[in-house]
C-alpha cells in the first residue's frame, strides 16, 4: 500500500464506548497529525507527532488520547465521547514539518449516538 | 495567528467555463501554500504546492499563483468538467507545527 491509510472508514459508537482510530503512512515521513473536520468549520488540528514525540496538543479534551508507537503508525483512542464529537477525523503525514506539504488519509466518519 | 479566507464559499458554473478560486491569508511570512480537493465525506487530495519563492505552479488544467506580499493565492481551473465538482481548500504553512486551512470553496460544475 502507498500513501496514508485510515481505518475504519465509518464508525458509530455510543457515548459509553471505547474505540480507536488507526492511521498508517507508507511514505517514510517523520511527522503525523490528527485533524477534526466539522461541518462549515476549518480543519482543527488536534495532535502533532514529530519523530514519534507529541509536540502539540491544542487543548483537546482528554476523552481523545493519541498514541504514536513508531513513525509509521498513529492511533486516536476514544472514550466517553459526546454527540458534538461527531465529525470526520483526518490523519496526515509530512516530512520536515510542512516544508513539502501534507499527505492526507481518506478519513474516518465518526458518529456518536 | 494566521487566518485563511476563501471566497466565494460556493460557486456554480456551466461545464466548459474557466474559473478562479481565491485564497487570502493575513500573515504573509509563509513558507508555502497548498491547494487541496475534497470530495464529499472523503479525505483531502493534494493538487498543488507552491513554495514561497515561487510565483505559480501548474498541473494539467490547474494553475495556482501566489502573491506572498499581498497575502493572496488563486487557483485557476480551465475548461471545467462535472468531475471537477468538489470542495477546494487552501492551506498555508508558516513553519511551526501546523498548516492553517481556509473553510473551502464548494464548486459545482453543471453538465
Amino acid at each position: 500500500e502507498t500513501g496514508v491509510t485510515q481505518t475504519p472508514r465509518h464508525l458509530v459508537m455510543g457515548m459509553t464506548n471505547k474505540k480507536s482510530l488507526k492511521c498508517e503512512q507508507h511514505l517514510g515521513h517523520n511527522a503525523m497529525y490528527w485533524y477534526k473536520q466539522s461541518a462549515k468549520k476549518p480543519l482543527e488540528l488536534m495532535f502533532v507527532y514529530s519523530l514519534e514525540e507529541r509536540v502539540e496538543n491544542n487543548s483537546v479534551p482528554s476523552r481523545f488520547s493519541p498514541e504514536c508507537p513508531n513513525s509509521s503508525h498513529l492511533f486516536l483512542h476514544l472514550h466517553t465521547l459526546q454527540p458534538e464529537d461527531s465529525a470526520l477525523y483526518l490523519c496526515a503525514s509530512s516530512q520536515d514539518g510542512g516544508a513539502w506539504g501534507y499527505t492526507f488519509g481518506s478519513g474516518t466518519r465518526l458518529t456518536v449516538v | 495567528k494566521q487566518e485563511v479566507t476563501q471566497i466565494p464559499a460556493a460557486l456554480s458554473v456551466p461545464e466548459g467555463e474557466n474559473l478562479v478560486l481565491n485564497c487570502s491569508f493575513t500573515d504573509s511570512a509563509i513558507y508555502n501554500l497548498q491547494w487541496f480537493r475534497q470530495d464529499p465525506g472523503k479525505g483531502l487530495t493534494s493538487l498543488l504546492l507552491i513554495q514561497s519563492s515561487q510565483r505559480e505552479q501548474t498541473s494539467g488544467r490547474l494553475n495556482a499563483s501566489l502573491d506572498k506580499s499581498s497575502g493572496r493565492s488563486t487557483l485557476y481551473i480551465a475548461a471545467s468538467q462535472p468531475g471537477d465538482s468538489a470542495t477546494y481548500l487552501c492551506a498555508v504553512w508558516n513553519t511551526g507545527n501546523q498548516f492553517y486551512f481556509g473553510t473551502g470553496t464548494s464548486l459545482t460544475v453543471i453538465p
